[in-house]
């Protein structure tokens, strides 16, 4: 296992503006990725963090929305921007240690948004 | 495609009975399955998964499942509930071959009761 953090834990924010949310992992890692969870509904990818490159984008998750950075294999930012009230959710990033294993997730981010 | 169904969006048990949380699957070929467990304002948590072999697989805090090919099943068991056990359950799925990103169900609450 590995230890992750999330910082922030949670925030309130305004309509329109953005927020980032950083990802740090005790350990080095190649995959990992950046979910939503909306109230009262399951975990949606948004996009697998890859080291050095673009993030690749699930259907309906866009760059320009949620612009992911992975500078390195410990650390990750997922920005929302351009916020609205529907971008209210808890986001959460996780990690895979091998494409068999199973995935290891952060303690979220809970966002409100005004 | 893959999918997961939850039936149950809230199941009730009282502490010291056995309790079940249901999970179906719909995949390509062979499944990967996998049961995590999240605590209020926490992320999720690794419970047990079934790659290949028996079809009884236990995990952490003594829960286990059993994978039923024929039914397309997977089912969470404890013998024992506690009051502790209480938390968001879900089920995840994805094929052996192919893409290793899982597909959440939508979650199932369960509450023990004392």
């Amino acid at each position: 296992s590995a230890v992750i953090s999330q910082k922030p834990s949670r925030d309130i924010c305004q309509r329109g503006t953005s927020l980032t949310i950083q990802c740090q992992v005790d350990s080095q890692v190649t995959m990992m990725f950046w979910y939503r969870q909306q109230p009262g509904q399951s975990l949606t990818l948004i996009a697998t963090a890859n080291q050095g490159s673009e993030a690749t984008y699930e259907s309906g998750f866009v760059i320009d929305k949620f612009p992911i950075s992975r500078p390195n294999l410990t650390f990750s930012t997922l920005t929302v921007s351009n916020m609205s009230p529907e971008d209210s959710s808890i986001y959460l990033c996780s990690l895979q240690w091998q494409p068999d294993n199973e995935q290891f997730f952060g303690p979220g981010t809970r966002l409100t948004v005004l | 495609a893959q999918s997961v169904a939850q039936p149950e969006d809230q199941v009730n048990v009282a502490e010291g009975n056995p309790l079940t949380v249901k999970c179906t699957y719909s995949v390509s070929g062979n499944p990967y399955l996998f049961w995590y467990v999240q605590y209020p304002n926490r992320g999720l948590q690794f419970l047990l998964k079934y790659i290949t072999g028996d079809n009884l697989v236990k995990g952490s805090y003594g829960f286990e499942a059993e994978f039923n090919k024929s039914q397309t099943s997977f089912h969470l068991k404890k013998p024992s509930a506690l009051v502790s056990d209480s938390a968001l359950y879900f089920c995840a799925v994805r094929p052996s071959g192919g893409s290793y990103i899982p597909t959440f169900g939508r979650g199932t609450s369960l509450i023990v009761h004392p």
